[in-house]
């Protein structure tokens, strides 16, 4: 089945610096990559997706990269502010066939934005 | 916010009892996967239902079951509990289709066994 490693586990940074979380995914099928921010005690919420058809996906202050090559994709988040901090999860889904929307996780990433 | 609901908030329980876990799908989806979400873990893919029957079960033991329901609503049910168990339960969903495939989740349901 689909392997996605996740990194770093932990990131600080300040206000208003970027930052950047990676993902690597092993199953070849996966083509679709979202990403989900969930906050202490809340639901994991969808803030960003890309497709393999496409390279980069940026919205706003969010931009996500992916080079289906290598097998990896990364987020990136610039002008960080404070409400920024959440653990990010990465995962990665064939979006058709018999495994159509499964999602795979990466263990995620702990984000503290520091004002 | 979903339009995702998931019922009840929170649950204990003790080791061998069984647990039935309810979700509410967003409105114009017809597809519900669940979850398993250990402390300071990813979700696990537990299974999906798509027109009431399991479209596919990631890798848990079959005392982990569902069901879905005409208005595309779900239940997972979990016997047996163990202590291992505990965790967070979460519900996505989304709708069948080749190229969308975007997911959605509830609140979840927080697990605990003792």
């Amino acid at each position: 089945g689909e392997n996605v490693e996740q990194h770093p586990s932990t990131l600080s940074v300040q206000e208003g610096d970027s930052a950047v979380i990676k993902c690597t995914y092993s199953d070849s099928a996966s083509n679709y990559f979202p990403w989900y921010k969930q906050e202490l005690g809340k639901r994991p919420q969808l803030i960003i997706d890309i497709r393999s058809n496409v390279g980069e996906k940026k919205d706003q202050r969010i931009a996500v990269t992916l080079n289906k090559t290598a097998k990896h994709f990364s987020l990136h988040i610039t002008e960080t502010q404070p409400e920024d901090s959440a653990v990010y999860f990465c995962a990665a889904s064939p979006d058709r066939g018999s495994t159509l929307g499964r999602l795979y996780f990466g263990r995620g990433t702990q984000l503290t934005v520091w004002p | 916010e979903t339009g995702v609901t998931q019922s009840p908030t929170h649950l204990i329980k003790t080791r061998g009892q069984q647990v039935t876990l309810r979700c509410s799908s967003q409105s114009g989806h017809n597809t519900v996967s669940w979850y398993q979400q250990a402390l300071g873990q990813g979700p696990q893919f537990i299974f999906q239902y798509y027109r009431e029957e399991e479209n596919g079960r990631g890798n848990f033991p079959p005392r982990f079951s569902g069901l879905q329901f005409p208005n595309y609503s779900s239940e997972l049910n979990v016997n047996a509990l163990e202590l291992d168990d505990s965790a967070l339960y979460l519900c996505a969903s989304s709708s069948h289709r080749e190229g969308y495939n975007e997911q959605f989740f509830g609140p979840g349901t927080r697990l605990t066994v003792l």
